[in-house]
């Protein structure tokens, strides 16, 4: 299958952490890349890799991978973390496509 | 510092074409190799990949997409531009472009620049 699959919502209380997962068989083969979307706001690329992070992206956020799982955790999560966040992969099926996840829905209380 | 903006018309009619350009600033298009992708997202869903390019002018498509899409590059504007045909009211969404990277240490591949998106709406 070339589906990735999130939990639609999460909440965590701000300056506690939260971790969102994301779910496909492409994962086995390629590492994902996490997005923050806020309203109105393009996509921003905040890991990618096994764990980087680009340029300007607070060390607060952190990737990890194991088998068919990847996961971004936020660690002490702060107002402007609530956000949507959505994992990508490259489909690892033949075709060179990418799939992105369902999608996320973070509160920060 | 590498921008994208999109452009094009905001309304199509249900059966037209619709047609995107996404001009590149802040270095040139040829330059390293990267990828330039385009996404879209519907009103309240998720992020759909289109298709990519090379400046080769090397194309993947999103098989369910292949049939009405065909992406092409202006290198000498800096640009590169998508085609949907056969336009439904299923394709109004907010569509944006992307250059992807690849990371050769971990092989993963990653959008690093996005456009601020443009919204289309298909409709009579």
């Amino acid at each position: 299958s070339s589906e990735l699959t999130q939990d639609p919502a999460v909440s965590v209380a701000l300056g506690q952490t939260v971790r969102i997962t994301c779910q496909g068989d492409s994962l086995r083969s390629y590492y994902a890349s996490w997005y923050q979307q806020k309203p109105g706001q393009a996509p921003v690329l905040v890991i990618y890799g096994k764990n980087n992070r680009p340029s300007g992206i607070p060390d607060r956020f952190s990737g990890s991978s194991s088998g068919n799982t990847a996961s971004l955790t936020i660690t002490g999560a702060q107002a402007e973390d609530e956000a949507d966040y959505y994992c990508n992969s490259r489909d690892s099926s033949g075709n060179h496509r990418y799939v992105f996840g369902t999608g996320t829905k973070v509160t920060v209380l | 510092q590498v921008q994208l903006q999109e452009s094009g018309p905001g309304l199509v009619k249900p059966s037209q074409t619709l047609s995107l350009t996404c001009t590149v600033s802040g270095g040139s298009i040829s330059s390293g190799s990267y990828y330039w992708s385009w996404i879209r997202q519907p009103a309240g869903k998720g992020l759909e990949w289109i298709g990519r390019i090379y400046t080769s002018g090397s194309t993947n498509y999103n098989p369910s997409l292949k049939s009405r899409v065909t992406i092409s590059v202006d290198t000498s504007k800096n640009q590169f531009s998508l085609k949907l045909s056969s336009v439904t009211a299923a394709d109004t969404a907010v569509y944006y472009c992307a250059r992807e990277d690849y990371d050769y240490v971990w092989g993963s591949y990653y959008f690093d620049y996005w456009g601020q998106g443009t919204l289309v709406t298909v409709s009579s």
